[in-house]
This record gives C-alpha cells, sequence and structure tokens, in this order.
C-alpha cells in the first residue's frame, strides 16, 4: 500500500484479555517503530525493529507488553492481560533505515 | 537528562496573523530534527526534516529552522486548515528512537 496500515482503528476490550494489533509498513522500508499516545500526553517510544530483529526494546513498559515482525514487513505488538491504563492510541511508524518515519492513523484501544 | 520541550502549548491566530512555534532540545549528538502536524483522531503527518544548524526548509506557509538548541516552525499568513498540532522530535546519533516534544496546538480563527 501507499502508507502505514494498522488494523484495527478501534479495539475496545475487556480488563485482563489480551490483544494485538497489526501494522503493514510502507513496502521496503526496513525500521519499523510502535508509539503510544495516551489523551494529553506526548508520543512514548515502545519498541524499535531494524528488519526482524529488535535492537531497542527500552520502552515497552512491562512484561505484558510483546512485538514481532515476521519477513522484515508486517509487526504486530501484544498485551496480555490488559489493565485500564493501558487505554491510549497506539501508532506504528516506518522508516528507511534511518530518518524521517511514517505514521499510520492508529489503532485506538480502550480497556473496560 | 535528554529533552525536547516545545512552546506555546497551545496558539490561537486570527487568519493571516503570522506566528512561530519553538521546540528546544537538550541532546547530546543529534542527527536529525523532525517536524509533524497531526489532526485529531489521525496519526502525525511528516513536514520537515532538518540536520545541521542554519539549515532551513518551506512549504507552502511553514518555514522550519534549526539552531544549535532549537528549531522554529513559522507560519505565514495562516489559514483556518492550518488548525492542527505541531509536533516536534528529534533522533541522536547514538540511538534510532525519535523523542517527541507534547506539540504546540493551533487553532486558526477565520
Amino acid at each position: 500500500g501507499a502508507g502505514v496500515s494498522q488494523s484495527p482503528s478501534n479495539k475496545v476490550t475487556e480488563k485482563g484479555k489480551d490483544v494485538e494489533l497489526r501494522c503493514d509498513p510502507i513496502s521496503g522500508h526496513t525500521a519499523l517503530y510502535w508509539y503510544r499516545q495516551s489523551l494529553g500526553q506526548g508520543l512514548e517510544f515502545l519498541i524499535y525493529f531494524q528488519g526482524n530483529s529488535a535492537p531497542d526494546k527500552s520502552g515497552l513498559p512491562s512484561d505484558r507488553f510483546s512485538a514481532e515482525r515476521t519477513g522484515g514487513s508486517v509487526s504486530t505488538l501484544t498485551i496480555q492481560r490488559t489493565q485500564q491504563e493501558d487505554s491510549a492510541v497506539y501508532l506504528c511508524a516506518s522508516s528507511l533505515y534511518q530518518g524521517k518515519a511514517f505514521f499510520g492513523q492508529g489503532t485506538r484501544l480502550t480497556v473496560v | 537528562e535528554d529533552q525536547v520541550t516545545q512552546s506555546p502549548e497551545a496558539l490561537r491566530l486570527q487568519e493571516g496573523e503570522s506566528s512561530s512555534l519553538n521546540c528546544s532540545y537538550t541532546v547530546s549528538g543529534l542527527r536529525g530534527l523532525f517536524w509533524y502536524r497531526q489532526d485529531p483522531g489521525k496519526g502525525p503527518e511528516f513536514l520537515f526534516t532538518l540536520y545541521s544548524a542554519g539549515e532551513e526548509k518551506e512549504k507552502e506557509r511553514l518555514k522550519a529552522t534549526l539552531t544549535k538548541k532549537e528549531s522554529f516552525l513559522h507560519i505565514t499568513a495562516p489559514k483556518p486548515e492550518d488548525s492542527a498540532t505541531y509536533l516536534c522530535a528529534v533522533q541522536m546519533n547514538t540511538g534510532n528512537q525519535f523523542y517527541f516534544g507534547t506539540g504546540t496546538s493551533l487553532t486558526v480563527i477565520p
């Protein structure tokens, strides 16, 4: 596709359930980022992929959060045993190695 | 501690009233500074990259400049459609993540 695609666009889940968020980056982009944006807050870094490996996972807030990337393309962010404080917009971005990153529209996660 | 600070938090302008948004940074070894525009309910949209002090980039009514300590986003004769949140981010030589400021919410009144 022409841009970064994220799905679902909205997700409502019950506290304690697991969720998976998907990101399809721009074709050919080797770098992929996950960020989280809470209401009124700045973008919070979660994880960075270069190809299929994640050299920087320093932003993952707890071991309930994990992410993988396969085939140097699609990435999935998984949140286990969701908590209300996990409610936020999860943004994915991709770039050519280093440099300007292009963002998707985000997945709005609401934990009830 | 590395930090990115944007000011003001919010700005209301009359249509045609030019102004500037500020992004100050205290990072060691800047690789690049990036400006994004974010509309409500959307992901950030890339505007500019600046790499070295003295560099300037322009696009329509927007012009971004960079010094060793800060960047300005100048908006000339803004229109209501320029209303959005403008985000600044920096990337350091030693890593790959982008550090974002909390943004400036711009409202342009017709």
